[in-house]
């Protein structure tokens, strides 16, 4: 089935750690998978991306790693920040079937 | 150039009232998804629009949920005799074409009392 309506699970880093954030996805046909940050009160925000040709790609201070073989999508955060402080989420597509499932989410909490 | 929006912002109404949420996609996009997020919890899709194509119910929690869009763009999600458990933050996210990165509104706020 898919992720929704759980409890949220929390990570809390100190401010310039590196933060790593789980998700494992649950259709293995998924080919495309997103990472979203959403702040309190605010809609989510696209972070990165990666389509399942790949196993890691890298943005600005994030990168996302893909292993296909145990379904799994982790974030990693370089230097986190208080501003990233947020809730992320994970999010699979099935590009041949155009449906997006969203994982449960994960709070990050960066104290200063 | 202009995001996703939603209107209203935040929505109180009676229980057995039926309520109206509004979504203004980008201009451009033909995918629309209507999600529901109850408070600290993640994402539920409720209903997605592809171009013409019949828009996927599955996730319409019951028939008192119903959603549509004119046009091809602006899109009305319905609740009919509303009920407290239907409080949460309605979110409303468009694409480019189904299978890119969505953008999302701020959302509506409904509470039920």
């Amino acid at each position: 089935g898919e992720s929704v309506g759980l409890h949220l699970p929390t990570l809390s880093v100190q401010e310039g750690d590196n933060s790593i954030i789980n998700c494992a996805y649950s259709n293995s046909a998924s080919d495309y998978f997103i990472w979203y940050k959403q702040e309190s009160g605010k809609g989510p925000q696209f972070i990165i991306d990666i389509r399942s040709n790949m196993d890691k790609r890298q943005g600005q201070r994030v990168t996302v790693l893909l292993n296909k073989t145990v379904k799994h999508l982790s974030l990693q955060i370089a230097a986190t920040q208080p501003g990233d402080s947020a809730v992320y989420f994970c999010a699979e597509i099935y590009t041949g079937g155009f449906k997006t499932i969203f994982g449960a989410g994960t709070r990050l909490f960066v104290k200063a | 150039g202009a995001g996703v929006s939603q209107s209203p912002s935040n929505k109180v109404t009676e229980k057995g009232k039926d309520v109206e949420l509004r979504c203004d996609p980008i201009s451009g996009h033909t995918a629309l998804y209507w999600y529901r997020q109850s408070l600290g919890q993640g994402l539920e899709f409720l209903i997605y629009f592809q171009g013409n194509s019949a828009p996927d119910k599955s996730g319409l929690p019951s028939d008192r949920f119903s959603a549509e869009r004119t046009g091809g763009s602006v899109s009305t999600l319905t609740i009919q005799r509303t009920q407290q458990e239907d409080s949460a933050v309605y979110l409303c996210a468009s694409s480019f074409t189904g299978v890119s990165e969505q953008y999302f509104g701020p959302g509506t706020r409904l509470t039920v009392t």
